[in-house]
């Protein structure tokens, strides 16, 4: 089945750009997800990318994906204290057994 | 719109005993998925209902079941409560099939005494 893992912490200064960094096993992966949790709440889906797409550009968000590698890394522009959560990677094989599977989590961190 | 609701926030139950949590999803959504978050397993599939239909199911032991009511909303029952249940229990609807619109609600904070 699908592995995703993910780097437990990242900790950035205020306005610098973040990246963090995820890596998946199956091939077959057809759209792969960012999603935020702060704390006591659930999940917000912060945006996806195809699989035949390198690059996806959301204002302050970007993604990339290499799937060559099997890498996907978001960037967030500009840091704020307001984007310090956990941010977790998500991705779904085209196979019949149709579901997410997680990353471990990334706790990002931002200083002011 | 209202979001995705979740009852009861924070539940404390002992060992042996089981519990039922409650998901109701956005108005017009026919897709509801239930995840457990642990410190130490992440985020791991429960199951997945569609139209009243469990479409899919993670790996988890039979104590674990679910249902969908034809308006969509959706229980999930825990029987003989463990110790390592103990976890938030995350639902999630979409209007269709794809996760592509999937929204949480705020998640179940179940304690296992």
């Amino acid at each position: 089945g699908e592995d995703v893992e993910q780097s437990l912490f990242l900790s950035v200064r205020e306005g610098d750009s973040s990246v963090i960094n995820c890596t998946y096993t199956d091939s077959s992966s057809t759209y792969l997800y960012w999603y935020k949790q702060e704390p006591g709440a659930g999940l917000q889906l912060l945006t996806y990318i195809f699989s035949n797409m390198d690059m996806k550009q959301d204002q302050r968000l970007t993604v990339l994906l290499n799937k060559k590698d099997k890498h996907l890394s978001l960037r967030i522009a500009d840091t704020q204290t307001g984007d310090s959560a956990i941010y977790f990677c998500a991705a779904i094989s085209s196979g019949s057994a149709r579901q997410l599977t997680f990353g471990s989590g990334t706790q990002l961190t931002v200083l002011p | 719109k209202a979001g995705v609701t979740q009852t009861p926030r924070y539940l404390i139950k002992t060992r042996g005993q089981q519990v039922t949590l409650s998901c109701s999803p956005i108005s017009g959504h026919r897709s509801v998925s239930w995840y457990q978050q642990t410190p130490g397993q992440g985020l791991q599939f429960l199951f997945e209902y569609f139209s009243e239909t469990q479409r899919n199911k993670g790996n988890f032991p039979g104590r674990f079941s679910g249902r969908q009511f034809s308006n969509s909303r959706s229980e999930m029952n825990v029987s003989t409560l463990e110790l390592g249940d103990s976890a938030l229990y995350l639902c999630a609807s979409m209007q269709g099939l794809t996760y592509n619109e999937q929204f949480f609600g705020p998640g179940t904070r179940l304690t296992v005494l």
